[in-house]
């Protein structure tokens, strides 16, 4: 099984900042990875597919980049809404979700 | 556009059995990978299983936490997913989501409780 180590688990942050969460895969898995953001009581929503493809209506802020074992979901400049848990998948063998980051207002 | 609609949660005893429903539509049920995910309160999210699409076989695969223990299915004249879960533990009290990448239901509230 593949496992994905996330970090950091949380994350204070002002208006304003760039903020980088990262994920680590057990093994290869080429660019088979999404980052989802969660809000309280609210379906994931995805942002980023295979690795750096922005969600279609996704804000430009956000981003993804890497491959094979190391991935990074980037957000330019922290916005108001942007105050959530956010999570990585890797969907190359069956699926595995990260452990979360949640990011708080500062 | 794709709706994802799950229904069938609610309270049952540990040991008992319930089955989720995921009635979709926008798009055939029958071809697409459609999986399942749940999240215990508080917690993660957690992939449960999938099935693929009839053209690549119809086959499912599990979690190793409810191999042998839940089922998914669907019914094509229904366009709907299901989830049979039997022999219901505590810990698999959660919210279950089916999804069909990118999109995903609301998200319907299993409770297993004495």
């Amino acid at each position: 099984d593949i496992q994905m180590t996330q970090s950091p688990s949380s994350l204070s942050a002002s208006v304003g900042d760039r903020v980088t969460i990262t994920c680590r895969a057990s093994q290869d898995i080429r660019n088979d990875l999404e980052w989802y953001q969660q809000k309280p009581g609210k379906a994931p929503k995805r942002l980023i597919y295979a690795a750096s493809s922005l969600q279609s209506g996704v804000p430009s802020r956000f981003s993804g980049s890497g491959s094979g074992t190391e991935f990074t979901l980037t957000i330019s400049s922290l916005q108001p809404e942007d105050f959530a848990t956010y999570y990585c998948l890797q969907h190359n063998s069956d699926w595995t979700f990260g452990q979360g980051t949640k990011v708080e207002i500062k | 556009e794709v709706q994802l609609v799950e229904s069938g949660g609610g309270l049952v005893k540990p040991g008992g059995s319930l089955r989720l429903s995921c009635e979709a539509s926008g798009f055939t049920v029958s071809n697409g990978w459609m999986s399942w995910v749940r999240q215990a309160p508080g917690k993660g999210l957690e992939w449960i299983g999938r099935i693929r699409a009839k053209i690549d076989g119809g086959t499912t695969d599990y979690a190793a936490p409810v191999k042998g223990r839940f089922t998914i299915s669907r019914d094509d004249s229904q366009n709907t997913l299901y989830l049979q879960m039997n022999s219901l533990k505590t810990e698999d009290t959660a919210v279950y989501y089916c999804s069909y990448r990118p999109s995903w239901g609301q998200g319907t509230l299993v409770t297993v409780s004495s």
